[in-house]
């Protein structure tokens, strides 16, 4: 069975101060790995798509990197409007998609 | 505008009361899908398409049907709905990205309360 674990669950950060959210994944054979940002109420917003361990994506403040066992979301420098929900999935064999459950991320001025 | 768009978005109803919440994309995608997301427990997907007339299971599907007649639309619909389907729900859209995997796209979701 697929598993994605992600922490921390929560995450504190004062505007300026770096950190990275982890997402470990069991899955066979893994066919990619997604990120995913939401707000509050609203539908994830798609972030990063990675394919293979050492595979690198980078989005204004925010770094995908991939291993063979977890993916890091690098938060370089953050501000309040990066606070949201991050959220990593892995496509099953089924073309089903397993979601993580989320770190929140709080970004304080 | 690329979007998929849910309708209603928000929605209460009894236990009982046939319910379809409708889902449509303008980005000729053949993948859509349908989430629920519930406190604790995260995004579940519910159902999903590969295209017209081909759906197929997720890992909640119970008390729960779709259909695909059309590329762009991907109702979902809940017969007899019971207070344990409260939750948000989403549906999505995706292409298929290098390994035949898809990234989706989501609207905006449906909050569903049963009472």
């Amino acid at each position: 069975e697929d598993q994605v674990t992600q922490s921390p669950e929560a995450l504190r950060l004062q505007e300026g101060e770096s950190s990275s959210l982890n997402c470990s994944y069991t899955v066979s054979g893994l066919r990619g790995l997604f990120w995913y940002r939401q707000d509050p109420g609203k539908g994830p917003e798609f972030l990063f798509t990675l394919y293979s361990a050492g595979e690198e994506k980078e989005k204004e403040r925010l770094k995908a990197t991939l291993t063979k066992k977890e993916s890091f979301l690098h938060i370089t420098a953050p501000k309040p409007e990066d606070s949201a929900t991050y959220l990593c999935a892995v496509p099953g064999s089924a073309r089903q998609l397993t979601f993580g459950s989320g770190t929140q991320l709080t970004v304080l001025p | 505008e690329a979007q998929v768009t849910q309708n209603p978005r928000y929605l209460i109803t009894v236990t009982g009361k046939k319910l379809t919440v409708t889902c449509s994309q303008n980005m000729n995608h053949e993948y859509m899908s349908w989430y629920r997301q519930d406190p604790g427990l995260g995004l579940r997907q519910i159902y999903y398409s590969m295209n017209v007339e081909v759906t197929d299971k997720g890992d909640v599907p119970e008390g729960y049907k779709v259909s695909r007649k059309e590329k762009r639309n991907f109702p979902l619909i809940l017969e007899s709905p019971s207070p344990n389907q409260t939750s948000l729900y989403f549906c999505a859209s995706g292409t298929p990205g290098e390994t035949g995997s898809y990234e989706q796209y989501f609207g905006p979701g449906t909050r569903l309360t049963v009472t």
